[in-house]
């Protein structure tokens, strides 16, 4: 069964640094991928997604993730990160057949000023 | 609304109430799922539907726990004789399709709180 490990569970940056948030997943074939954020209060938003082609999508907000097949990794990233960004982020994969997303824990990004 | 629509969005109730929770998907999504994050838990897949076909009960952790959906649109999440554990907040999400490429769009939740 396909598994989504997100190693950083809280992670601290300050506004107009750069961010990285970590996302692996194991996985036999290449799955869709996806990165969500979730604000306080609020359902997920799709930031990006990844299904074959180019292997750096860009999304919205000026989120971008980059998927490395060897490394099964699906890493995202913001070049400044501003203070609106402070939410929980998700990673997730679909396999294609199964029915449900799965997703990682999640990591909570706090940005101070 | 253009979006996903979950109500309430916030439940209170006793031990041992039955709840309905409800999901109204965006209009012409076939698919529909429900999900429920708690701490310590992240999101856990409850059920899927796809059209006319059978839903995908796989992710049920209960027969306390049911959902129904009705005429290919709104939906209901049921549980019944509700246990402290079931607090948590369930969120639902639908596809214009069941295909893996089709990017979930979640509701806001329904939080749930059994005293």
């Amino acid at each position: 069964a396909q598994s989504v490990t997100q190693p950083d569970i809280h992670i601290t940056v300050s506004e107009g640094a750069s961010l990285e948030l970590r996302c692996n997943y194991s996985y036999g074939a290449t799955p869709y991928l996806f990165w969500y954020v979730q604000s306080p209060g609020q359902g997920l938003q799709l930031l990006l997604k990844y299904f074959s082609g180019d292997t750096l999508v860009q999304g919205i907000k000026g989120f971008e993730a980059e998927f490395k097949r060897s490394q099964s990794s699906f890493n995202l990233r913001k070049p400044s990160v501003h203070w609106s960004d402070a939410a929980e982020y998700f990673c997730a994969v679909h396999t294609g057949t199964a029915s449900k997303l799965t997703f990682g824990t999640g990591t909570r990004l706090q940005v101070t000023l | 609304g253009a979006g996903v629509s979950q109500s309430p969005s916030n439940k209170v109730t006793e031990k041992g109430k039955d709840v309905e929770l409800r999901c109204d998907p965006i209009s012409g999504h076939t698919a529909l799922y429900w999900y429920r994050q708690s701490l310590g838990q992240g999101l856990e897949f409850l059920i899927y539907f796809q059209g006319n076909s059978a839903p995908d009960k796989s992710g049920l952790p209960s027969d306390r726990f049911s959902a129904e959906r009705t005429g290919g649109s709104v939906s209901t999440l049921t549980i019944q004789r509700t246990q402290q554990e079931d607090s948590a907040v369930y969120l639902c999400a639908s596809t214009q399709g069941g295909l893996g490429n089709q990017p979930q769009h979640f509701g806001d939740g329904t939080r749930l709180s059994i005293l």
